[in-house]
């Protein structure tokens, strides 16, 4: 079974511009959640998608949108890039919160902001 | 509102070594569990879960961890220490919603020859 893939993995973009990060859980996951790693903040919630609804977010400002589509795939997106939002964007999947699960992540996101 | 403590940014162990990782919790609910092991330019990878079935849970590459409830716990230990166990290791805990983790700061384990 394939893991969790990101694309891209690597990202540079300059301040102003925006951003869309792309995540694909496991097949049959059906939650997808993301984070951003920072060495300053650590690894930090950003938001929860579950069948296409946004289930929970973080305390992010509303730059840092995200959606998921009918085949669970999720995207991220960040507008008007600040420095402050380099860092590695993870995604992580579960299959469901009916039976516990834990979460799978992908290999992360690296942006840069210049 | 959940929160982890991780003591120890940084250990460092000698290959062969006892490994002993501190993770300390608060949660408002009963909580489950979880070390996380992060190499270089990669995701994180599970190595055990609490999930409230056995207080000692064993993981992969030999680490296990324990839930004491009293000390509000769950250290992550290992006999003996490998040169490929070199990595970052996060500790997190999540409520009944398992899409959403508080992740610990992290310590970055360093494994001497």
């Amino acid at each position: 079974k394939a893991g969790v893939t990101q694309t891209p993995r690597y990202l540079i973009k300059t301040r102003g511009q925006q951003v869309t990060l792309s995540c694909s859980p496991i097949s049959g996951h059906r939650s997808v959640s993301w984070y951003q790693q920072t060495p300053g903040q650590g690894l930090q919630f950003l938001f929860e998608y579950f069948s296409e609804t946004q289930r929970n977010k973080g305390n992010f400002p509303g730059r840092f949108s995200g959606r998921q589509f009918s085949n669970s795939r999720s995207e991220m997106n960040v507008s008007t890039l600040e420095l402050g939002d380099s860092a590695l964007y993870l995604c992580a999947s579960l299959r469901d919160t009916f039976s516990y699960n834990e979460q799978f992540f992908g290999p992360g996101t690296r942006l840069t902001v210049l | 509102a959940q929160s982890v403590t991780q003591l120890g940014s940084h250990v460092s162990v000698s290959e062969g070594a006892l490994v002993l990782l501190r993770c300390n919790y608060s949660s408002s609910v009963p909580p489950y569990l979880f070390w996380y092991v992060q190499y270089p330019n990669q995701g994180l990878q599970l190595l055990l879960k609490y999930t409230s079935a056995a207080t000692l849970v064993k993981g992969i590459n030999g680490f296990e961890a324990e839930f004491k409830k009293s000390e509000t716990s769950f250290h992550l230990t290992k006999p003996s220490a490998h040169m490929s166990d070199a990595a970052e290791y996060f500790c997190a805990v999540s409520n009944t919603n398992a899409g959403k983790s508080t992740f610990g700061d992290g310590t970055t384990l360093t494994v001497k020859p």
